[in-house]
C-alpha cells in the first residue's frame, strides 16, 4: 500500500512565496504528481516529478527526492487565484500491467490573503 | 477538445435507489478512472479500466457498487441499492498512454447526496 502525508491547511499572503511538502511511502514508484483543485471543481495537473530534482514552470515548482520519499511544489508570487487546494499524487507501478494507478493525498487547502 | 462530460452534474436520490453515473472520456484515451471524493477520506480510486478492460477494482467499496465500459467511449458507476454514505463527488478521468507522464484528465464530477 501506500502513505501520502501533506499538511491540511496553509495560509499565505499575496506575493509571497508558500512551499507544500508531500512525504510518500510506495513499493513501486513511478512518479509523482501535483494536482490544483479550486472548490467546488475537479483537480487539474500542475506538474510531474520522476527523477530527482526540480521541475520549474512559471510561478510552479516542484522538487523530488526519491531516496526521501519527499516532494514539494513551490508557489512563487502569490496571487488570490492560487487559493485552492493542492494535491499531492504518487503513481505505483502495481503488480498489474498497467501500471496507471494514482494514490492521492489529503490535500493541502492554501489560503492567499490579500 | 470537449474534455472529459459526466452526466449528471447532480444528483439527489432516496435511499435504497440505484443510481447511474455516466463518463464520456476524451477520444483517444486508453485509461478511464472512477474516484470518489469526500471531506473525510479525500480522493479514493474506486476502479480503472485499460482499454476498457476493468484493472483494478481494489478501491469499489462492496458489492453494492459495480462499473462498466463497454466501449472506448463511455463507461457507467452504478450503485444499487444506495446509501447516505454514499453521498460524495464522484469523479470520471482519463488518461492517454504514449506520453512521458500520462497525466489524468478529470471530469467536472457528479454530486451525489442520498437522503
Amino acid at each position: 500500500g501506500q502513505n501520502i502525508d501533506q499538511p491540511t491547511e496553509m495560509t499565505a499572503t499575496e506575493g509571497a512565496i508558500v512551499q507544500i511538502n508531500c512525504t510518500y511511502q510506495t513499493s513501486g514508484f513511478n512518479g509523482l504528481f501535483w494536482y490544483q483543485q479550486h472548490a467546488g471543481e475537479a483537480p487539474t495537473f500542475l506538474s510531474y516529478n520522476v527523477l530527482d530534482g526540480l521541475e520549474e514552470k512559471g510561478r510552479f515548482s516542484s522538487f523530488l527526492s526519491r531516496s526521501k520519499g519527499y516532494s514539494y511544489l513551490l508557489l512563487k508570487e502569490l496571487q488570490m487565484k492560487d487559493s485552492a487546494s493542492y494535491l499531492c499524487a504518487v503513481r505505483d507501478r502495481g503488480i498489474k500491467a498497467a501500471g496507471n494507478k494514482l494514490t492521492f493525498g489529503g490535500g493541502t487547502r492554501v489560503l492567499v490573503k490579500p | 477538445d470537449a474534455g472529459v462530460i459526466q452526466s449528471p452534474r447532480h444528483e439527489v436520490t432516496e435511499m435504497g435507489q440505484e443510481v447511474t453515473l455516466r463518463c464520456k472520456p476524451i477520444s483517444g484515451h486508453n485509461s478511464l478512472f472512477w474516484y470518489r471524493q469526500t471531506m473525510m477520506r479525500g480522493l479514493e480510486l474506486l476502479i480503472y479500466f485499460n482499454n476498457n478492460v476493468p484493472i483494478d477494482d481494489s478501491g469499489m467499496p462492496e458489492d453494492r457498487f459495480s462499473a462498466k465500459m463497454p466501449n472506448a467511449s463511455f463507461s457507467t458507476l452504478k450503485i444499487q441499492p444506495s446509501e447516505p454514505r454514499d453521498s460524495a463527488v464522484y469523479f470520471c478521468a482519463s488518461s492517454p498512454s504514449g506520453r512521458p507522464y500520462n497525466e489524468q484528465f478529470f471530469g467536472p464530477g457528479t454530486r451525489l447526496t442520498v437522503l
